[in-house]
């Protein structure tokens, strides 16, 4: 595809459900980032992963959050047992090292 | 700890002026520094690219300068266009290429 896309685009759960958001970054970027950004708030990094490894997680705000890539494709955040507080539009970035970060559409996840 | 400040947080002008926005940062130590555009509702866009090792990118209207040594960088933008109206943020960039933003800027150009 042409640019970063995520699906899906909105999301509702209620507490305590796992939900899983997917990334498709744009083919041949080795790397691969997620972010948050809450209601007013400004982005948040999350993970990054350069091909299928993850050398910096250090944004996971807790256990609850995993991801994993598959190979330098596809992209799964999981959220375990959601809190309110998870609410947040969940977006992905793709690039080459080192370059420009291009940005999907993200997931608007709304935990009730 | 990288911290990233972008004055001033609300910008209104009239169509056709030059405007700068500006952002700082803690950590001189960065890999890049990248400008976005938000649109109400949608993803990030982005603006610019400056490696660390150069000063100033340009596109089109768009102008950024890099200036590591005092933690500052400005996006200035040429006359103005409703269509500029948007949130921008500046974003820093470790050598893991982990991002750090700023609470961005808000701009309004009133035709």
């Amino acid at each position: 595809g042409a640019g970063v896309s995520q699906s899906p685009s909105n999301k509702v759960t209620e507490k305590g459900k796992d939900v899983e958001l997917r990334c498709d970054p744009i083919s041949g970027h080795t790397a691969l980032y997620w972010y948050r950004q809450r209601l007013g708030q400004g982005l948040e990094f999350l993970i990054y992963f350069q091909g299928n490894s993850a050398p910096d997680k250090s944004g996971l705000p807790s256990d609850r959050f995993s991801a994993e890539r598959t190979g330098e494709s596809v992209s799964t955040l999981t959220i375990q047992r959601t809190q309110q507080e998870d609410s947040a539009v969940y977006l992905c970035a793709s690039s080459l090292f080192g370059g420009t970060q291009y940005f999907g559409p993200g997931t608007r996840l709304t935990v009730l | 700890k990288q911290e990233v400040t972008q004055i001033p947080a609300a910008l209104s002008v009239p169509e056709g002026e030059n405007l700068v926005l500006n952002c700082s940062f803690t950590d001189s130590a960065i890999y890049n520094l990248q400008w976005f555009r938000q649109d109400p509702g949608k993803g990030l866009t982005s603006l610019l690219l400056i490696q660390s090792s150069q000063r100033e990118q340009t596109s089109g209207r768009l102008n950024a300068s890099l200036d590591k040594s005092s933690g500052r960088s400005t996006l200035y933008i040429a006359a103005s266009q409703p269509g500029d109206s948007a949130t921008y943020l500046c974003a820093v960039g470790s050598n893991t290429g982990k991002l750090i933003f700023g609470q961005g800027t808000t701009l309004q150009v009133k035709p």
